[in-house]
C-alpha cells in the first residue's frame, strides 16, 4: 500500500504554542496534500507541496517536503481552539489520479 | 463545501440488502472517489472514476460496485451489505491536484 503514515497518533497542546506533525510514506510521489477534519466532518484541503519543492506557506501552516526521505511535516503555528482536528497527509499515485490517505494526526489546542 | 453533494447522509439498513449511495458534483470536475472512513484505518479508496462510464478500483473495493453515467453522478453500491461494511463513506472530486470532498455518509449494517 501506498498509505501514508502520521505521527504522532495523537497531540495535545495549549492554546498559542506550534503544532507539528509528521508524515512518512513508501513509493514516489507527484504531490503530497495535507487535509484538516473537524470530527463528524468532511476532509478540508489545507496545503498541497509538489515532489520538486521543499517547503510551503500558507497563512499560519508551513509544510515541509523532503523526498530523499519521503517525508513530510506539517507546522501550524500560534496554535489556537478552533485548530483542534485530525489532520491527515495524502500522496498520489504515481499516475497522479488516486490518492492514498494515512490515518492521522488528532489535535487538541487546550484554550 | 466545493459543489459535492452525497445522498443519503445516513442509512441503517439490513445485512444482505442492496444499498446505493450516490455523489452528485456541480464542478464539472474529471476525477470522483469514494472513500470509506473507519477508526484506525483512515480513509481507504473504494473506487474511482477518471470519466463517464470509466472507473477502477482502489484498495478495497471487493462488496463494492461504482457506476458513473453523467458527469456529474457516481453511484457507490453495496449489491449484499455486511456488517463490516458499517462505516463513513465519502465522495471526493478532483480535476488533477487537491481533492475536494463531501460531507460523507453514515451506513450502518445491523
Amino acid at each position: 500500500s501506498q498509505q501514508g503514515e502520521e505521527d504522532p497518533q495523537a497531540l495535545s497542546i495549549q492554546e498559542g504554542e506550534n503544532a507539528t506533525m509528521n508524515c512518512s510514506y513508501k513509493t514516489s510521489i507527484n504531490n503530497l496534500q495535507w487535509y484538516r477534519q473537524n470530527s463528524g466532518r468532511g476532509l478540508v484541503h489545507l496545503i498541497l507541496i509538489r515532489s520538486n519543492e521543499r517547503e510551503k506557506h500558507s497563512g499560519r501552516l508551513r509544510v515541509t517536503l523532503d523526498t530523499s526521505k519521503k517525508s513530510s511535516s506539517l507546522l501550524i503555528t500560534a496554535s489556537r481552539a478552533a485548530d483542534t482536528a485530525s489532520y491527515f497527509c495524502a500522496t498520489d499515485s504515481n499516475t497522479g489520479n488516486q490518492f492514498y490517505f494515512g490515518t492521522g494526526t488528532s489535535l487538541t489546542v487546550i484554550p | 463545501d466545493a459543489g459535492i453533494t452525497q445522498s443519503p447522509r445516513h442509512k441503517v439498513t439490513e445485512t444482505g440488502t442492496p444499498v446505493t449511495l450516490r455523489c452528485h458534483q456541480t464542478e464539472n470536475h474529471r476525477y470522483m472517489y469514494w472513500y470509506r472512513q473507519d477508526p484506525g484505518h483512515g480513509l481507504r479508496l473504494i473506487h474511482y472514476s477518471y470519466g463517464v462510464k470509466d472507473t477502477d478500483k482502489g484498495e478495497v473495493s471487493d462488496g463494492y460496485s461504482v457506476s458513473r453515467s453523467k458527469t456529474e453522478d457516481f453511484l457507490l453500491t453495496l449489491e449484499s451489505a455486511t456488517s463490516s461494511q458499517t462505516s463513513v463513506y465519502f465522495c471526493a472530486i478532483s480535476d488533477r491536484g487537491e481533492a475536494f470532498f463531501g460531507q460523507g455518509t453514515r451506513l450502518t449494517v445491523v
